[in-house]
């Protein structure tokens, strides 16, 4: 069963704007990661967050973690064109910590 | 390096055929999975290796075999294909090197139409 859940499902939004996904899950996690993938595309690894963590960022992504509302959040700053894609949390269990649970996704669409 | 391929691209069945998509990686990586994507679904994992010779269930692995003869190549089967298999197939890799914060490296993606 899927344990992470996006929220939107769907964004959009003007370039230059930010845009902020949510994630919740069930489960005590060992870490959560982000993907993107591009229309047609494959999924690109974005950022990881361990369980331990709170916040992380990395160029204008920025990715909050609440253990104790098992919550995390995506921030994209300044968003480009390019930024279209849909967007994944994924978690990592405590045991078995290689298999990844994937969310359904948030779609985003950063207009011109 | 070329990282995850995946063969064919496209492929359209029909009911009952088998076909056997194929992935390779040039990563050396130990770990090996297979999802499927369906709309609104994510990914679901269908079956996953942990090294060459070994494999395991994983979410969904009903009217799906595999095999992992060789560490770079992840072999995911279709004995009997039926319409609820049309989806789209991805493969990915992770590395122990990175344990315990495994990322996956994904592959294009197969697209598959069981008519």
């Amino acid at each position: 069963s899927q344990q992470g859940e996006e929220d939107p499902q769907a964004l959009s939004i003007q370039e230059g704007e930010n845009a902020t996904m949510n994630c919740s899950y069930k489960t005590s996690i060992n870490n959560l990661q982000w993907y993107r993938q591009n229309s047609g595309r494959g999924l690109v690894h974005l950022i990881l967050i361990r369980s331990n963590e709170r916040e992380k960022h990395s160029g204008r992504l920025r990715v909050t973690l609440d253990t104790s509302k098992k919550s995390s959040s995506l921030l994209i700053t300044a968003s480009r064109a390019a930024d279209t894609a849909s967007y994944f949390c994924a978690t990592a269990p405590l045991s078995n910590d290689y298999k990844l649970s994937f969310g359904a996704g948030t779609t985003v669409t950063v207009r011109a | 390096n070329a990282g995850v391929t995946q063969t064919p691209k496209f492929r359209v069945l029909k009911t009952g055929q088998s076909m056997t998509l194929l992935c390779a990686q040039d990563m050396n990586h130990e770990y090996m999975y297979w999802y499927r994507q369906d709309p609104g679904m994510g990914l679901r994992l269908i079956h996953y290796s942990v090294g060459e010779g070994t494999t395991a269930k994983g979410e969904v692995p009903d009217g799906y075999n595999v095999s992992r003869l060789k560490k770079q190549n992840f072999l995911l089967g279709l004995e009997s294909a039926a319409p609820s298999q049309t989806s789209v197939y991805f493969c990915a890799s992770s590395s122990t090197r990175d344990r315990p914060f495994y990322e996956q490296y994904f592959g294009p993606g197969t697209r598959l139409t069981v008519t």
